[in-house]
């Protein structure tokens, strides 16, 4: 266990809709990552918070949105949901804002849009 | 920005032999590179890393090395055994501020008992 939560564990929905993804942090840490994980497309960076702030962005799709609270847990808002948005979501936490240590993912969420 | 690629996709080896997974990278900026192994339906988890201020890391059955003129890194992995069978995904960043991990796609390693 890496100390990192996310809920829900799987996810079904239809195209067109709208959905949550909730991360926690391990204790202490500032920073949270999101990636996408797709059979073809390994793990994708999608975006970076630090201590409430956005730090890094990569390949986040403009339907695509995030927010770090006050507590340092994150949300990924996804949104028009296409099926090939079907994916693995992970999020990662770590102490630091920069790269350079290790990052501590979390057991994903499995998003199936049919 | 950088790209990262894995060589080969899948790789399968005999319990007790040694196996050798290759990463090459393009942006000489890049001075952090962790390699993450993913059982199947489990989370990435470190195994190892280095920073390009070294040519090589070793823990217990595992080493990493680096030619940063190459632009290359690769993970040895010694003596396999079965519950090594899993995703190795390689990945580079410059260590800072603003930076991000670039994973590759990932090699399928099999370990045959």
């Amino acid at each position: 266990d890496s100390g990192v939560t996310q809920t829900p564990k799987h996810l079904i929905t239809a195209t067109g809709q709208r959905v949550t993804l909730r991360c926690s942090p391990r204790s202490g840490d500032l920073s949270v990552y999101w990636y996408q994980q797709s059979l073809d497309q390994g793990l994708q960076f999608l975006i970076q918070y630090y201590n409430g702030e956005e730090r890094a962005k990569g390949n986040i799709l403009e339907r695509f949105s995030a927010q770090q609270f006050p507590d340092l847990h994150s949300e990924l808002n996804l949104s028009s949901l296409e099926l090939g948005d079907s994916a693995l979501y992970f999020c990662a936490s770590s102490p630091s804002g920069g790269h350079g240590g290790e990052q501590f993912f979390g057991p994903g969420t499995r998003l199936t849009v049919l | 920005g950088e790209n990262v690629e894995q060589h080969p996709s899948t790789l399968s080896v005999q319990e007790g032999d040694s196996a050798v997974i290759k990463c090459t990278y393009s942006d000489s900026a890049s001075n952090y590179f962790p390699w993450y192994k993913q059982e199947l339906g489990k989370r990435p988890q470190l195994i190892i890393d280095i920073r390009s201020n070294v040519g090589e890391k070793k823990d217990q059955r595992i080493a990493v090395t680096l030619n940063k003129t190459a632009k290359h890194f690769s993970l040895h992995i010694t003596e396999t055994q079965p519950e090594d069978s899993a995703v190795y995904f390689c990945a580079a960043s410059e260590i800072g501020a603003n930076s991000k991990l670039t994973f590759g796609k990932g090699i399928t390693l099999s370990v045959r008992p």
